[in-house]
C-alpha cells in the first residue's frame, strides 16, 4: 500500500463545475503539498499545508491531521485547469524534508 | 520563472554514455533535492543536499551521483546510461526555515 493515496486517478469535468481531489496518507507528516503539472511540463507548487485551510484564487486546500486526509477543491473550473494534480507529504521527523508523492490525478476540464 | 534553474531542458544520448544535469536553487535556499519522474515509477526521491553536504539518499542507483558546490548549485551525474533511465529529472530547492518547495522545470532525458 502506498504511503500517499489519491483519488480519483482520472477526472473529467465540464467547465464551471466544482472539483474535488482527495489525498490520504499513512505516515506522520510535517507538511502536505499540492502540486500541479501540465502535460510535458514542470511542477508548480500550489499549496503547502500543515493544518486547516488555504485559498488561492479559485483553489482551496484543506487538511484534517487527525484523519490524515486532505482535499483540493477547484471552484468554477476552466479548461486551463486541465493538468495532473499531485499530493505529496514531507514525513515528520528525521533530517530531511524529502517528499513522498501520490500517483497524481489527471484532470480534464472540457469547455 | 520559479527561481530554480535546470539545464539542459532536453537531453538525448546513447546507452552507455554519461551526462550531467545542473540545478541552480532559488536564491537563499540551502537545500537541493533531485527527483526522477518516470512513467512506470512516478515521482521518486533520489538525493538531497544541504549547504554542500549530502543530507538524505533515496532510490538512487550506484551509477548516479550528485554533489552540491560552494555556490549551492548542484549537479546530478548519470553514467552507464540504460534505456530505463529515460525520465524527467526535477530539481527542487527549499529554505532552511520552513518546508516550502520550489521546483525547476526539469530535464527530459532520453536514452536511445
Amino acid at each position: 500500500k502506498n504511503e500517499v493515496e489519491q483519488s480519483p486517478q482520472n477526472l473529467t469535468a465540464q467547465e464551471g463545475e466544482f472539483i474535488t481531489i482527495n489525498c490520504s496518507y499513512s505516515v506522520g507528516i510535517s507538511a502536505l503539498h499540492w502540486l500541479q503539472q501540465h502535460p510535458g511540463g514542470g511542477i508548480v507548487s500550489l499549496f503547502m499545508l500543515s493544518s486547516g485551510k488555504k485559498k488561492h484564487g479559485r483553489l482551496i486546500a484543506t487538511i484534517n491531521i487527525q484523519e490524515k486526509h486532505s482535499s483540493l477543491h477547484i471552484t468554477a473550473s476552466h479548461p486551463r485547469d486541465s493538468a495532473v494534480y499531485i499530493c505529496a507529504v514531507s514525513q515528520y521527523g528525521g533530517a530531511t524534508n524529502k517528499l513522498i508523492f501520490g500517483t497524481g490525478t489527471l484532470l480534464a476540464v472540457q469547455p | 520563472d520559479s527561481g530554480v534553474t535546470q539545464t539542459p531542458k532536453h537531453l538525448i544520448t546513447a546507452t552507455g554514455q554519461r551526462v550531467t544535469l545542473r540545478c541552480s536553487p532559488r536564491s537563499g535556499d540551502l537545500s537541493v533535492y533531485w527527483y526522477q519522474q518516470s512513467l512506470d515509477q512516478g515521482l521518486q526521491f533520489l538525493i538531497q543536499y544541504y549547504n554542500g553536504e549530502e543530507r538524505a539518499k533515496g532510490n538512487i542507483l550506484e551509477r548516479f551521483s550528485a554533489q552540491q558546490f560552494p555556490d549551492l548549485h548542484s549537479e546530478l551525474n548519470l553514467s552507464s546510461l540504460e534505456l530505463g533511465d529515460s525520465a524527467l529529472y526535477f530539481c527542487a530547492s527549499s529554505p532552511q526555515s520552513d518546508y516550502g518547495y520550489t521546483f525547476g522545470s526539469g530535464t527530459r532525458l532520453t536514452v536511445v
